[in-house]
């Protein structure tokens, strides 16, 4: 069993939609991190949170700590959004020890 | 902005050669790690370092090396490669703090080993 679960595995969209991404971790964490990776490869750090939730543009992050839980939202999806989204735990406190999701592949169709 | 590179975005070698995948920040940062992404598997750690000539193993060291003689870099050596480390490998960096940090990526090297 992965100390971080994502569901779906995969995802497909209509543009537009409103997308909810989510992740579950088993370990004691001091941060959550939401991250984004094009084809292509390169990955991008969307969210650190460690508590209630944060907003950048249409992307808001929620974590609920008693339930060891946290979602990712994309309001008004666009297919510039399509990419692999990943979770993983910081269980170090000084970011140099996280348990990464195996990550949601989503795609938006225009 | 932090800026993490790799050397190579894609790379064939064949079985049995060394292979060096470089990787260089520009921030300062103390953390240094390398990763290999396999289908299903997620992102795993192969070895961190937290400062120069520092190295701490991960979950999957096995037929790897790592170098740190600079701050600013850390290399990748794959002593004698095999099909098996077909595979995409991302370099991190991050800050050494008492609070949590984010780790700031590469942009992967897709290494085929034939």
């Amino acid at each position: 069993k992965n100390e971080v679960e994502q569901s779906p595995q995969n995802l497909t969209a209509q543009e537009g939609e409103f997308i909810t991404i989510n992740c579950s971790y088993s370990v004691g964490i001091s941060a959550l991190h939401w991250l984004q990776q094009h084809p292509g490869g390169g990955i991008v750090s969307l969210f650190m949170l460690s508590s209630g939730k944060k907003k950048h543009g249409r992307l808001i992050a929620t974590i609920n700590i008693q339930e060891k839980h946290s979602s990712l939202h994309i309001t008004a999806s666009h297919p510039r959004d399509s990419a692999v989204y990943i979770c993983a735990g910081d269980i170090s406190n000084t970011g140099n020890q996280f348990y990464f999701g195996t990550g949601t592949s989503l795609t938006v169709i225009p | 902005d932090v800026k993490v590179t790799q050397s190579s975005r894609y790379l064939v070698k064949r079985t049995g050669e060394k292979v060096f995948l470089e990787c260089v920040q520009d921030m300062d940062h103390e953390n240094m790690f390398w990763y290999r992404q396999d289908p299903g598997l997620g992102l795993r750690l192969i070895y961190f370092s937290y400062d120069v000539k520092m190295k701490e193993k991960g979950d999957i060291p096995e037929g790897y090396s790592v170098s740190r003689e600079k701050k600013e870099r850390f290399s990748l050596i794959l002593e004698s490669a095999s099909t098996n480390q077909t595979s995409m490998y991302l370099c991190a960096s991050s800050l050494l703090g008492k609070l949590a940090q984010p780790q700031h990526f590469g942009d992967g090297t897709r290494l085929s080993i034939l």
